[in-house]
């Protein structure tokens, strides 16, 4: 069953503004990962982060972890309108395959 | 180093026809992964294969559908018979190895469709 619950399902925003996207999982973690979807194209990963870590930084991406919530989130800051896509978190266990969230569709406006 | 590739891109099936979604991991990677998108969902995990071996398989219909991850070869998944409820994306993963330190390279999917 699909454990994630992704918040906000859908966000508009303007260009120059930051976005963040929540997610939350129901098991023990290994690691957390983040992928971001063109409509109706393939996943491009974007950052992961360990259980053990609680923030990590990619270019204009922020992720943070509270694995006593069960939760993360992914900052996007400086938003452009190429960010424009569906975000997805997957959580990865101990059973080697992700368990992806709802996802998040993005949209960023000129 | 070319990424995953999956063929078809689309792949068009009358239902009661068979289906068949071909993926080859990135060279070096020995697991590969199945996951089904619905319209308008997330991915939801079907199978992990290693070469010659299903070693999860907790999401596949428990009929129509078979997985394989042949020693020579790309991996296959089959659907029999298929119903206009299969009608989804079909994305296949690969990884060099398993545990918390491996990403997961995603293929660009095959969409298929059930008329």
């Amino acid at each position: 069953s699909q454990q994630g619950e992704e918040d906000p399902q859908a966000l508009s925003i303007q260009e120059g503004e930051n976005a963040t996207m929540n997610c939350s999982y129901k098991t023990s973690i290994n690691n957390l990962q983040w992928y971001r979807q063109n409509s109706g194209r393939g996943l491009v990963h974007l950052i992961l982060i360990r259980s053990n870590e609680r923030e990590k930084h990619s270019g204009r991406l922020r992720v943070t972890l509270d694995t006593s919530k069960k939760s993360s989130s992914l900052l996007i800051t400086a938003s452009r309108a190429a960010d424009t896509a569906s975000y997805f978190c997957a959580s990865y266990g101990t059973a080697s395959k992700l368990t992806f969230g709802t996802g998040t569709r993005l949209q960023v406006t000129l | 180093n070319a990424g995953v590739m999956q063929n078809p891109r689309h792949l068009v099936r009358r239902r009661g026809q068979e289906a068949r979604l071909r993926c080859s991991p990135m060279k070096g990677h020995s697991h590969v992964y199945w996951y089904r998108q619905l319209p308008e969902e997330g991915l939801k995990f079907m199978v992990y294969l290693q070469k010659e071996n299903i070693i999860d398989e907790s999401g596949m219909p428990k009929e129509r559908f078979s997985a394989e991850f042949p020693k020579e070869g790309p991996s296959i998944l089959r659907i029999q018979q298929v119903v206009r409820g299969d009608s989804a994306a079909y994305f296949c993963a690969s990884s060099p190895g398993t545990g918390g330190s491996f990403e997961q390279f995603f293929g660009p999917g095959t969409r298929l469709t059930v008329l």
